[in-house]
C-alpha cells in the first residue's frame, strides 16, 4: 500500500535538545516537503527537496535542518535553536515529472515542549 | 513575498445549502490551484484541483472556478452534508505551493 509514513505521531522535546522527525515514502516521488502548522493557521514551508542530496530552505527554515540521502527518506531535525517548536509537522511528497502535481501528505507529528 | 489570501476564515451554513470559499493569489506565474480538506488532527487531503488552462472543474458536489486575470479562484460545495465539516485550504503555485490560512466550514443540522 503506497503512502507517506511519519513517525513518531507524538514527540516531546526537552530544553536544549535536538529531535528528529522521520518521513518515509514509497510512492517513488521525487520531491519532498516539510511544513509546520500552528493552531488555526495554514501550512508554512520549512524545507523542500527536489532530488537526492539537494534541498532548499523554505519560508521558516531557521532552527531546523534536513537531509536527503535517499529518495524515500527526508528526516527533519528540530534543533535547540528553534525556540518555539510546539506545532504539528507535516511531510509531503510529489512527482516532479509532469509539472503541477498534487502533494500527498503523511499523518503528521505533533511536537510539544516538556 | 508571494501570498494567498483566503476568505472567510469561518463559514457556517445550513445542511443542504451551498458553501463558497474564495482565494486570491499574488504570483502571476502560478499555474496550479489545489484545494485540500483537513479534519481535526489529520492529514490534509486533496479534494479537487485546477490548472491554469481550465476555467472551471466539477466533481460531483464540488466545483472550482479560476479567473487568472483577476488572480482569483473559488471552491463551491453544493448540497452540504455534516461530513463536509472540516477546515479547507487553498493553495497556488507550481512546484512550490503557497497556502491560504484555511476556512473552517461548519454544517448546521
Amino acid at each position: 500500500d503506497g503512502g507517506i509514513t511519519q513517525s513518531p505521531k507524538y514527540l516531546f522535546r526537552k530544553e536544549g535538545q535536538n529531535v528528529t522527525l522521520s518521513c518515509e515514502q514509497n510512492l517513488n516521488h521525487d520531491a519532498m516537503y516539510w511544513y509546520r502548522q500552528d493552531p488555526g493557521q495554514g501550512l508554512r514551508l520549512i524545507y523542500y527537496s527536489q532530488i537526492v542530496n539537494d534541498f532548499q530552505k523554505g519560508d521558516i527554515a531557521e532552527g531546523y535542518s534536513v537531509s536527503r540521502e535517499k529518495k524515500e527518506s527526508f528526516p527533519l531535525t528540530v534543533t535547540s535553536a528553534q525556540k518555539n517548536p510546539t506545532a504539528f509537522y507535516l511531510c509531503a511528497s510529489t512527482k516532479l515529472t509532469g509539472l503541477n502535481q498534487p502533494q500527498h501528505f503523511g499523518d503528521g507529528t505533533r511536537l510539544s515542549i516538556l | 513575498g508571494e501570498n494567498v489570501e483566503q476568505h472567510p476564515s469561518t463559514l457556517s451554513v445550513q445542511e443542504g445549502d451551498s458553501a463558497v470559499i474564495k482565494c486570491t493569489y499574488s504570483d502571476s506565474a502560478s499555474n496550479y490551484f489545489p484545494w485540500y480538506k483537513q479534519e481535526l488532527g489529520k492529514r490534509p487531503q486533496l479534494i479537487i484541483d485546477i490548472r491554469s488552462n481550465v476555467g472551471e472543474k466539477k466533481d460531483q458536489r464540488i466545483a472550482v472556478t479560476l479567473n487568472k486575470t483577476a488572480k482569483h479562484f473559488s471552491l463551491h460545495i453544493t448540497e452540504t452534508q455534516p461530513e463536509d465539516s472540516a477546515v479547507y485550504f487553498c493553495a497556488a503555485g507550481n512546484y512550490q505551493l503557497i497556502w491560504g490560512a484555511g476556512t473552517k466550514l461548519i454544517i448546521k443540522p
